[in-house]
């Protein structure tokens, strides 16, 4: 069975500073993927970022960039300059390799503050 | 492109009847999924299906079954509805089962059981 945990319940970060929300993860795999979605109010579920791992360099998009530990099983999201629009829940998730089971943390609810 | 819809939007049922949510997807993606969500957690997996006529069982299948005649549509049917079925439920497609995939998600269905 795979786990992912996300021990941050609530976050709240000022606009334009930098935010770093935490994932560890658990998996017998020996390729995986990791990933985090974006839930704001509106529900739909958005992937900001992905994470093969294999691939020891770190994945980047724009603002949003991860820290991944893979003997530490530990997957962070770094927010680079949040805006009142990364307001929202974000999950991470594991995938393993068939692509078949994708599990969920339980979310981190994210604040940005004008 | 819509992408994936579902219908309804939100439904209230009464314990013991039955319903079926809708999902379409016009991505021409082999792969579905469908997930619950309940209040403050993570999703978890119910079915998927690899291509028409195949599905499979997830995390969390009991109380549901689905179907999947074409590779447009996926819908879950609730048979004997329990106030534990209370949940958002959101269906999700893919281009491959591969791992790395992102899953594309439809903005879910909010349903009460009472």
């Amino acid at each position: 069975a795979q786990t992912v945990t996300q021990s941050q319940p609530e976050m709240s970060v000022q606009e334009a500073e930098t935010v770093t929300l935490s994932c560890t993860y658990d998996t017998s795999e020996s390729n995986y993927y990791l990933f985090w979605y974006k839930q704001p109010p509106s529900r739909q579920m958005i992937l900001v970022i992905r994470q093969e791992a294999y691939k020891q360099q770190n994945a980047t998009e724009n603002r949003f960039s991860v820290n991944f530990q893979k003997a530490a099983k530990s997957f962070s999201l770094k927010i680079s300059d949040s805006q009142l629009g990364d307001t929202a829940m974000y999950f991470c998730a594991l995938s393993n390799n068939a692509g078949n089971m994708l599990t969920f943390g339980g979310g981190t609810r994210l604040m940005v503050k004008p | 492109n819509a992408g994936v819809t579902q219908t309804p939007k939100f439904r209230i049922l009464k314990i013991g009847q039955s319903m079926t949510l809708q999902c379409t997807q016009d991505m021409n993606h082999n792969y579905m999924y469908w997930y619950r969500q309940d209040p403050g957690m993570g999703l978890k997996l119910i079915y998927y299906s690899v291509g028409a006529g195949i599905t499979d069982k997830g995390e969390v299948p009991n109380g549901y079954n689905v179907s999947r005649s074409t590779t447009e549509d996926f819908p879950l049917r609730l048979e004997l509805a329990a106030p534990s079925q209370t949940s958002v439920y959101f269906c999700a497609s893919s281009y491959s089962s591969r791992g790395g995939y992102e899953q594309f998600f439809g903005p879910g269905t909010r349903l009460t059981v009472l």
